[in-house]
């Protein structure tokens, strides 16, 4: 089931915050978080595990409530390179599920100055 | 490390031709992924590869789709038979190590447009 993310867009001016959730109707172990600019290729932000490991780039936050099997990323005082889109994307699943990881239809940031 | 490549850029195509897409991934990266996108959505799982086997394929890929990954190295994606239905953006992504659970680096992708 792919996750689901909110909201699906959102505009901010230069300096402003944002968050951005994402849920799953099944239990998580990972959540994985990219951004995609118009024309290229995803790029990584973090990965939340359970059990509350975290990998990936120290200006970026976010959490991972394993019992509401929900995901946040938290965009502080937001720049125009924040722009894109960002898709939440969930597993692998233990017990022999996918490997592969699920997107959901990415929310959609803009960055005025 | 010059980053994931994936060639050609752009395939433009008559429905019922065979295409070939190739990734070459990071050097040292042993995993391989292969996904799908479409306008408006968040990558589809196709397929992975650890090294040179092929672990996984997504219920929802058409037996029309094939994969390889000879030797670990380089990856090729047929599609035979084209539909209309198959033009998206089909992107290669790698990562090192032995779980799911590891950075993704993408290439740039391959646009499909079956005519």
């Amino acid at each position: 089931q792919q996750p689901v993310q909110s909201p699906q867009a959102v505009i901010l001016r230069e300096g402003e915050d944002a968050v951005i959730n994402c849920s799953s109707s099944k239990a998580l172990y990972s959540v994985h978080w990219y951004r995609q600019k118009h024309g290229e290729a995803p790029v990584f932000l973090m990965i939340l595990l359970k059990g509350g490991e975290q990998k990936g780039h120290e200006k970026i936050s976010a959490s991972f409530n394993e019992k509401k099997q929900q995901s946040s990323l938290y965009l502080t005082a937001s720049q125009l390179s924040y722009s894109g889109t960002y898709f939440c994307g969930t597993g692998p699943y233990s017990g022999g599920g996918a490997d592969g990881l699920t997107f959901g239809k990415g929310t959609h940031l803009i960055i005025q100055p | 490390d010059t980053g994931v490549s994936q060639d050609p850029r752009h395939k433009i195509t008559k429905r019922g031709q065979n295409v070939t897409f190739r990734c070459d991934p990071i050097s040292e990266h042993n995993r391989l992924y292969w996904y799908r996108q479409t306008l408006g959505q968040g990558p589809e799982f196709l397929t992975y590869f650890q090294n040179e086997a092929q672990l996984e394929k997504s219920r929802l890929l058409s037996d029309r789709f094939s994969a390889e990954r000879p030797k670990g190295s380089f990856s090729t994606l047929e599609i035979q038979r084209t539909e209309q239905g198959d033009s998206a953006m089909y992107l290669c992504a790698s990562s090192f190590g032995t779980s799911g659970y590891n950075e993704q680096f993408f290439g740039p992708g391959t646009r499909l447009t079956v005519l």
